[in-house]
């Protein structure tokens, strides 16, 4: 069994869309994260949960809203989207979500904007 | 800077070693990692070393630390072509991971 899964893997779409990205994991977790991988393949955090709780919210736009009903999924839902959306979107999770802990990865979703 | 610094690209012959170095920008992290992403895939841990150690050795996997001078790196002895892949070094900062630039290794017969 997959331990973080992300759907869907690819995912194509027209500027000005809305769209969303769901991710589960199945470790028991408490915390999960999203990550954007541009195209030079910088990492970076987006946000982060704990136990449905928003703990970490970078500079990102409201465009972005994160979604987790339950702390095995944190969904991440798109509006309006844009040519530089255009990345790969890394699900993670951890046992407790202090920086010292191992980080899981799901496979990521390569989202094109045309 | 305020990036985690690494070089992008080494190449390296099959059986050579290869040394992949980071520069990282705080120096208050307890824990810095070096995580592996092969093509199409998300990252795994490959290994960690506490801030008071200057050197883990795990198999095939050497990490030194540097800390007077904010460097750390990663020796991958004997190098495969399955060890081609992008590698990261992390360090946590505010009780976050910050992800350095990220340094592909490609592995030539």
């Amino acid at each position: 069994d997959t331990a973080v899964s992300q759907t869907p893997k690819y995912l194509v779409t027209q500027m000005g869309n809305d769209k969303s990205i769901k991710c589960e994991q199945n470790l028991g977790h408490d915390t999960m994260y999203w990550y954007k991988q541009d195209s030079k393949k910088f990492l970076k955090i987006m946000f982060s949960y704990n136990n449905k709780e928003l703990i970490i919210n970078e500079t990102v736009p409201n465009r972005f809203s994160p979604k987790s009903p339950d702390k095995a999924h944190l969904n991440l839902h798109i509006n309006s989207l844009e040519l530089g959306d255009s990345a790969v979107y890394f699900c993670a999770s951890s046992h407790e979500g202090w920086s010292n802990e191992k980080l899981f990865f799901g496979s990521g979703t390569q989202l094109s904007v045309l | 800077g305020e990036d985690v610094e690494q070089s992008l690209f080494l190449s390296v012959r099959e059986g050579d070693s290869s040394v992949i170095n980071c520069t990282y920008t705080d120096s208050s992290s307890t824990y810095l990692y070096w995580y592996k992403q092969e093509p199409g895939a998300g990252l795994q841990l490959l290994t960690y070393i506490f801030s008071n150690m200057d050197m883990k050795q795990d198999q095939r996997l050497t990490v030194l630390l540097n800390k007077k001078d904010k460097h750390l790196s990663l020796r991958i002895a004997d190098t495969q072509t399955g060890d081609s892949a992008i590698y990261f070094c992390a360090e946590t900062s505010w009780n976050k991971l910050t992800f350095g630039t990220g340094t592909q290794l490609k592995v030539e017969l």
